[in-house]
């Protein structure tokens, strides 16, 4: 469904502690995105990468951060310095200028 | 940047009749306007779109509108099914200068059989 993967599928955290969501895509896609999904808010960018080694803050940057070495995988690190990290997290992937993103199954972070 | 708005944000309707899911946007420079479906506890996936050089594209039962004068856009799903039961979200953006795209809240489709 797609050939983008995200682990886990559920994650607990405690308060204080950082924690990493993956995110591999075997699309040969060039441009990788992060997403926070809360109720009634839609889906909201927190950072995308058009090309490996090159990365932009989305909307919501803060209290995260995001590494692209390779051109398959685009982990996101919720830190501790996110006041409200509880939500559902979605990553994407698209060729550089096209047009639909292809969404990974999503990874539900609770912050304990 | 780009503003999406999306109305309504719950929509109930009778099975075989149509709903109708609108949006609007603020930056003029957007040329592309997705709409992606999500089943509860799945992923989005595309279901149409349109650029801003068309006004309107159908596929079966869904089609798009497109008012570039008016920065709005809306969905159009016709004999709805319960399977047409979903979130819908807009969004709008410009991926052939590589930029974001902007989400809409979302609708929440309750097709009632």
């Amino acid at each position: 469904d797609g050939g983008i993967t995200q682990s886990p599928k559920y994650l607990f955290r405690k308060e204080g502690q950082n924690v990493t969501l993956s995110c591999e895509q075997n699309l040969n896609h060039d441009a990788m995105y992060w997403y926070r999904q809360d109720p009634g808010q839609g889906l909201r960018l927190i950072y995308y990468s058009q090309i490996v080694n090159d990365f932009q803050k989305g909307d919501i940057a803060e209290g995260y951060s995001v590494s692209r070495e390779k051109k398959e995988s685009f982990p996101l690190t919720v830190t501790s310095a996110q006041k409200n990290p509880t939500a559902f997290y979605l990553c994407a992937s698209s060729i550089f200028g096209g047009n639909e993103q292809f969404f990974g199954p999503g990874t539900r972070l609770t912050v304990l | 940047g780009e503003n999406v708005e999306q109305h309504p944000s719950t929509l109930s309707v009778q099975e075989g009749d149509s709903a109708v899911i609108k949006c609007t946007y603020s930056d003029s420079a957007s040329n592309y306007f997705p709409w992606y479906k999500q089943e509860l506890g799945k992923r989005p996936q595309l279901i149409i779109d349109i650029r801003s050089n068309v006004g309107e594209k159908k596929d079966q039962r869904i089609a798009v509108t497109l008012n570039k004068t008016a920065k709005h856009f809306s969905l159009h799903i016709t004999e709805t099914q319960p399977e047409d039961s979903a979130v819908y979200f807009c969004a709008a953006g410009t991926p052939n200068t590589g930029n974001q795209f902007y989400f809409g809240t979302g609708t929440s489709l309750t097709v009632i059989p």
